[in-house]
Parts: C-alpha cells; sequence; structure tokens
C-alpha cells in the first residue's frame, strides 16, 4: 500500500520569502509524485510531476520539486511567494500500473502581505 | 478553464433523503473518479471508472453508488444520507494510467450538508 505524509499542517510565511512544503511517502515499488493546489472553495489543480530522469522538475507559477529516493522525498520550493500562492497544497503518488492516486493529508500554506 | 463539470455546487438535504451528484468532463479522458474531501481537508478516494468499467471500488457504505453512462459521464448517487456524508465531494477525470495518467483535472467540488 502506497502512503504519502505531509508533516507540516500549516506553514506561514511572509511574501517574498522562500518556502518548502514537505512530502515523504512510502512505497517499495514504481511510483509517480505530483503535487496539487486548492485555493479555499474550489477543486485542486495540478502544479507537477516526477516519474523518472532528472529529479528536481519544474512546474507552473515557480514551483519546483525535488525527488529524492534516499530520503523518499517529494519536497515542493519556490523561490519567492505570492500573497496569491496562499492555499492548501497536496503530495499524491500512484503507482505505476495502478489506478489509485492517493493524496496526503494536505499542508496549508498562508503568505502573509 | 473549467473542463470537469460538477452540479449541484452545494446541496443541503435532511437525514434519510437521497442525492445524485452530477460530473462531465470534456476533455476526451478515459477515467473518471469520486473522492470525498472531509472538514479537515483529507482526501479519500471513492470509485473510479474507466471506460464505463468500475475498477476502484473502495470500502464505501452500500449507500453510495457510481453510475456511468459514458466514459465523459460519472454520477454519484446517495441513498438515504446520514450525517456523516456531510463533506464536498470532487469529480476528476484523466487519461488511463501511464506518465499522463498521473494528472487528474478536478471539478469544483460539490457540497453536501446534511441536516
Amino acid at each position: 500500500t502506497q502512503t504519502v505524509s505531509q508533516s507540516d499542517a500549516h506553514v506561514t510565511v511572509f511574501e517574498g520569502d522562500s518556502v518548502e512544503l514537505r512530502c515523504n511517502y512510502s512505497y517499495g515499488g514504481s511510483i509517480y509524485l505530483s503535487w496539487y493546489i486548492q485555493h479555499h472553495g474550489h477543486g485542486l489543480q495540478f502544479l507537477l510531476k516526477y516519474y523518472s530522469g532528472n529529479p528536481v522538475v519544474q512546474g507552473v507559477n515557480g514551483f519546483e520539486a525535488e525527488f529524492s529516493k534516499s530520503d523518499s522525498s517529494f519536497h515542493l520550493r519556490k523561490a519567492s511567494v505570492h500573497w496569491s500562492d496562499s492555499a492548501v497544497y497536496f503530495c499524491a503518488v500512484r503507482r505505476t500500473g495502478g489506478y489509485k492516486v492517493v493524496f496526503g493529508s494536505g499542508t496549508r500554506l498562508l503568505v502573509s502581505p | 478553464e473549467t473542463a470537469v463539470f460538477q452540479t449541484p455546487n452545494y446541496h443541503v438535504t435532511q437525514v434519510g433523503n437521497e442525492v445524485s451528484f452530477n460530473c462531465k468532463q470534456t476533455l476526451g479522458h478515459d477515467t473518471m473518479y469520486w473522492y470525498k474531501q472531509d472538514s479537515k481537508k483529507l482526501l479519500k478516494i471513492m470509485f473510479s471508472y474507466n471506460n464505463k468499467q468500475l475498477i476502484v471500488n473502495e470500502t464505501v457504505p452500500r449507500r453510495f453508488s457510481p453510475q456511468s453512462s459514458d466514459k465523459a459521464h460519472l454520477n454519484l448517487r446517495i441513498k438515504s444520507v446520514e450525517p456523516e456524508d456531510s463533506a464536498v465531494y470532487l469529480c476528476a477525470s484523466s487519461w488511463d494510467r501511464g506518465f499522463s495518467g498521473n494528472t487528474l483535472y478536478f471539478g469544483e467540488g460539490s457540497r453536501l450538508i446534511v441536516v
């Protein structure tokens, strides 16, 4: 069974700060990893995903994530956040060949102006 | 731009009533999903269909039943709602597995309040 853990329920930063949102997964096989963003009152929107190759993947709106097999992690980063980045961020994992996408518990990011 | 459409957006009903949520996607995807999101924002997959075939059926109460008329539509019926069914129900679609299959496109959600 694949699991994904987001240890920080809430992260608060100031506009212009850098931020890292953490994601750790537990699965021994081949998987896809991805990040989604959910603004209040809306559905989730895809940010980026990783399967193989360069461990640093670029996403929309300046987000990037880095895969680490040794740490079983896929942390999301942004160099300079904007107030509009305030949202809930979800890490997700999917076993290759499988249909089920499992989401972490989410991290609420609050960017203060 | 929204390409997964859910109706209704919001529904308030009493315990014991029946509720249906509709979902349509215009992306040509062959796989659709229903997720339940609780008040703590936790997402739990309920069902998944691939080309009208049920492929993921998580442990959910029997009062929940998915219905798919074609690969662009996936509805969710709840027979005799309970207070714990209060949540946001999110519909999503994707391509069938593979690298592209890991990108889910979500609707805006259908909020259910059971009183």
